[in-house]
């Protein structure tokens, strides 16, 4: 168990819709990222979020948005879906202090499976 | 920029035997962290091992070892005594200076029983 929580763990909706997708990091981590993982595909990294601010952004569509909130969990939504959509969303956390924000180690979720028909 | 490059898409190895996955990479840092993450059937991402730039000695985590070669930029993983339960996608990855984690294609492997 990674101490990061994910949901929902799938998610099945229509093209044109709009869905949020929650993440809670580990206990005292800072830092949230967000990764899209298609089939076969390896990570795109999406957007990190560090102590409720945005810290970097990657490949993520105008479409798709995030925020961190002041509890340190974070949204992802992702609207006006399209069948493209359709791939593993990640979250992942880091930022304790010691080690693990040292060496940049991030924890994984168990992942968002969203599948746009 | 920095990038991660896995040149191997998929690697078979028999079950107890030994495999060692490549991985590359390109920066002009001279601190960094470099990792493999390992994701199973289950999708689920686990870090395997850790290694730091500035460590000459190479990690070791039980069956699994990373041979480091600085100059070349190679961060090899090598499995001993290979089991089923190593089967998955193997991620190596880079963390930069800007504390994000550059990813390479990934690797497939798959174990013979």
């Amino acid at each position: 168990d990674s101490g990061v929580t994910q949901t929902p763990k799938h998610l099945i909706t229509a093209t044109g819709q709009r869905v949020t997708l929650r993440c809670s990091p580990r206990s005292g981590d800072l830092s949230v990222y967000w990764y899209q993982q298609s089939l076969d595909q390896g990570l795109q990294f999406l957007i990190q979020y560090y102590n409720g601010e945005e810290r970097a952004k990657g490949n993520i569509l105008e479409r798709f948005s995030a925020q961190q909130f002041p509890d340190l969990h974070s949204e992802l939504n992702l609207s006006s879906l399209e069948l493209g959509d359709s791939a593993l969303y990640f979250c992942a956390s880091s930022g304790t202090s010691g080690r693990a924000f040292d060496t940049g180690e991030l924890f994984f979720g168990e992942g968002s499976r969203l599948t746009v028909l | 920029a920095q990038t991660v490059t896995q040149s191997q898409p998929e690697m078979s190895v028999q079950e107890a035997e030994t495999v060692t996955l490549s991985c590359t990479y390109d920066t002009s840092e001279s601190d960094y962290y470099l990792f493999w993450y390992k994701q199973p059937p289950s999708r689920q991402m686990i870090l395997v091992i850790r290694q730091e730039a500035y460590k000459q000695q190479n990690a070791t985590e039980n069956r699994f070892s990373v041979n480091f070669q600085k100059a070349a930029k190679s961060f090899s993983l090598k499995i001993s005594d290979s089991q089923l339960g190593d089967a998955a996608m193997y991620f190596c990855a880079y963390r930069s200076g800007n504390y994000q984690l550059i990813w390479g294609a990934g690797t497939k492997l798959i174990i013979k029983p």
